[in-house]
């Protein structure tokens, strides 16, 4: 099983700043197979980042992935009021095929 | 444009089973990987199980082997989930989401089911 790490666990940041999220995983990740999700209290996640570095369909360019083989990063530039949630990374490959990150939570300072 | 509408949660007592269903619209429903992937309150998320766009290619996470059913049915446009022998760490919200192709991460998802299992 590869199993994400995530770190941190949660960061308090203000508005403005910049977030800078890890996940590593425990064996080589194929890039294509690297994904970032932001979920919101009472929503469902939202697809961010795909392939490890493209954004997905609507998302603003202050969000930008990174990385390879086992250190992978979501970096958001600027945040925003409405990216205070929690990120998740998730891997495709190997036994089970799908693993998710336990998650980074992003607060207000 | 893609909706994924999941139904069928509920209070359920240990041991016993439900039938969740998930209706897709706004794609081609036959030509996608399907999943479920599930959240206990105030955790993570865990992904379940995936079927591929003909459910000749079926997948299943340890912790529901043998338990859990996924199939779907691409006349009615709609995923499946048997859940049996559930017990309290089955208690989770579940969601229904596509897999995207050639990048297996999963880019719509619908607004989940809530299972409670308890006594």
């Amino acid at each position: 099983e590869i199993v994400l790490t995530q770190s941190p666990g949660t960061l308090s940041l203000s508005p403005g700043e910049r977030a800078t999220l890890s996940c590593r995983a425990s064996q080589s990740v194929s890039s294509n197979y690297l994904a970032w999700y932001q979920q919101k209290p009472g929503q469902a996640p939202r697809l961010l980042i795909y392939g490890a570095s493209s954004r997905a369909a609507g998302i603003p360019d202050r969000f930008s992935g990174s990385g390879s083989g086992t250190d992978f990063t979501l970096t958001i530039s600027r945040l925003e009021p409405e990216d205070f949630a929690v990120y998740y990374c998730q891997q495709y490959g190997g036994s089970p095929p799908v693993t998710f990150g336990p998650g980074t939570k992003v607060d207000i300072k | 444009q893609v909706q994924l509408v999941e139904s069928g949660g509920g209070l359920v007592k240990p041991g016993g089973s439900l039938r969740l269903s998930c209706v897709a619209s706004g794609f081609t429903f036959s030509d996608y990987y399907m999943s479920w992937i599930r959240q206990a309150p105030g955790k993570g998320l865990e992904w379940v199980s995936y079927i591929s766009g003909s459910g000749d290619i079926i997948y299943y996470a340890d912790s529901v082997e043998g338990r859990f059913t996924i199939s779907r049915g691409n006349a009615k446009n709609s995923l499946y989930l048997e859940v049996n022998s559930l017990r309290a760490e089955d208690t989770a919200v579940y969601y229904c989401a596509r897999l995207s192709r050639g990048y297996y991460d999963f880019d719509y998802w619908g607004q989940g089911t809530l299972v409670t299992v308890s006594s």
